[in-house]
């Protein structure tokens, strides 16, 4: 069974204040993904990493997959109350292990005016 | 496109009954799976399906029963419903495999009295 460790569970921060998310397993992925998840919505996807070292840009997000694809981090820079909400890393795995996701348990953002 | 649709939002049953969640994607995915969320335990996978016809269990099965009959439709049903049950399910779906991210539903918030 694959793991993923999500870390901080919670984080309440300033708004301008800068955070990162962390994402880590002892199991390979082939792709590590992201979403953002609104109270009484499904989770949306924000972005898809590949390739061992990868790094994505989604306006102040940051995202990185490790070079040894078992970890990513997510980081925001300059945080807005706006960006408050659930992340949720999840890992696709490989062959077979890509018809489901497997979750880490959420971190829950909150950035105050 | 309305993407991937669940109904119903929202839905009490006593213990013992039975219901159907629904769940319908207008894209043309392959991929479905069912989910439940439940505080600190993330997005546990519960069922899942690689095109009509083919279900396979997630981690957490028991008590739950799927058939896909079209592409376009992965109804969740629960055979005797129990307090234990009581959660969030949300429907994903996805066009060949999860390794570039999943659509997902609007959820179902389930409460088994």
């Amino acid at each position: 069974t694959q793991l993923l460790e999500q870390s901080p569970q919670f984080l309440s921060i300033q708004e301008g204040e800068n955070l990162t998310v962390y994402c880590n397993s002892s199991s390979v992925f082939s792709s590590l993904q992201w979403y953002r998840q609104e109270p009484g919505e499904g989770p949306v996807l924000l972005v898809t990493v590949v390739t061992g070292g990868e790094v994505k840009k989604l306006k102040r997000l940051t995202f990185q997959f490790g070079d040894a694809r078992k970890d990513s981090s997510l980081h925001i820079t300059a945080a807005q109350p706006g960006d408050t909400g659930l992340y949720l890393c999840a890992g696709a795995g490989e062959g077979a292990g890509s018809y489901q996701l497997t979750f880490g348990k959420g971190t829950k953002l909150s950035v105050i005016p | 496109n309305a993407g991937v649709t669940q109904t119903p939002k929202f839905q009490v049953l006593k213990t013992g009954q039975s219901m159907t969640l629904q769940c319908a994607q207008d894209m043309n995915h392959e991929y479905m799976s069912w989910y439940r969320q439940d505080p600190g335990m993330g997005l546990r996978l519960i069922h899942y399906s690689v095109g009509a016809g083919i279900t396979d269990q997630g981690e957490v099965p028991n008590g739950y029963n799927v058939s896909r009959s079209t592409t376009e439709d992965f109804p969740l049903r629960l055979l005797s419903a129990a307090p234990s049950q009581t959660s969030v399910y949300f429907c994903a779906s996805s066009y060949s495999n999860y390794r570039t991210g999943a659509f997902f539903g609007q959820g179902t918030r389930l409460t088994v009295v």
